[in-house]
């Protein structure tokens, strides 16, 4: 059965800087593995999607990396603003199409 | 292009009372999801479906809960009877399918939060 671990649960950081968070897995059999933040009281919104096959995703200030072996993928943000202030969660698809999702970590960006 | 569609937004009922939520994916979607997500906790897949037909409902609470989605478009949830435990947000997702590439990127609709009294 696939695990997914987020540490840490919430992180509070000043604006402009730059972070990890971090997403790890148990099984390293996945198909891809998928970053989204969520709002308070809204639905997911998709940020990243890494197939795979590869090792890194890059969208904005966004980047996220894939380390199939070490089963983990960490999602980087560069000069961080208040407005990031989210959940971010990440989802890992097994070959078999199902997705696991981890609990998320809570990021506070204070201005 | 419109997102995924859910309603309704908000539900209150009391145990035992059965109760319905509807979603409508991006249009061109062949694979619909269900998800249950408690607060504090990153949701947890109830029911997939691949057009019409059921891919995985392993972890779908059947004594209760049942899904369906007809003609392979719209869907429904429903839970009876519910439980004081079922109160969470109930998301629906769905994702394009391709041959050489099945599993693509999900996305969510805004979810009804149900409050089980």
């Amino acid at each position: 059965k696939q695990e997914v671990t987020q540490i840490p649960a919430a992180l509070s950081v000043p604006e402009g800087e730059n972070l990890v968070l971090n997403c790890s897995f148990t099984d390293s059999a996945i198909y891809n593995l998928q970053w989204f933040r969520q709002d308070p009281g809204k639905g997911l919104t998709s940020l990243l999607l890494i197939q795979s096959s590869q090792r890194e995703q890059t969208s904005g200030r966004l980047n996220a990396s894939l380390d199939k072996s070490s089963g983990r993928s960490t999602l980087y943000i560069a000069a961080s603003q208040p407005g990031d202030s989210a959940t971010y969660l990440c989802a890992v698809r097994l070959d078999a199409g199902k997705s696991t999702f981890g609990d998320g970590t809570t990021l506070t960006v204070k201005p | 292009e419109a997102g995924v569609a859910q309603s309704p937004r908000y539900k209150i009922i009391e145990k035992r009372q059965s109760v319905a939520f509807w979603c409508n994916p991006i249009s061109g979607h062949a694979t619909l999801y269900w998800y249950q997500q408690i607060l504090g906790q990153g949701p947890k897949l109830l029911i997939q479906f691949q057009n019409n037909g059921v891919v995985d409902d392993s972890q779908l609470p059947k004594d209760r809960f049942s899904a369906e989605r007809l003609k392979g478009v719209d869907s429904t949830l429903k839970i009876q009877p519910a439980k004081l435990e079922d109160s969470a947000v109930y998301l629906c997702a769905s994702s394009l399918f391709r041959a050489r590439i099945p599993y693509n990127e999900q996305f969510f609709g805004p979810g009804t939060r149900l409050t089980v009294l």
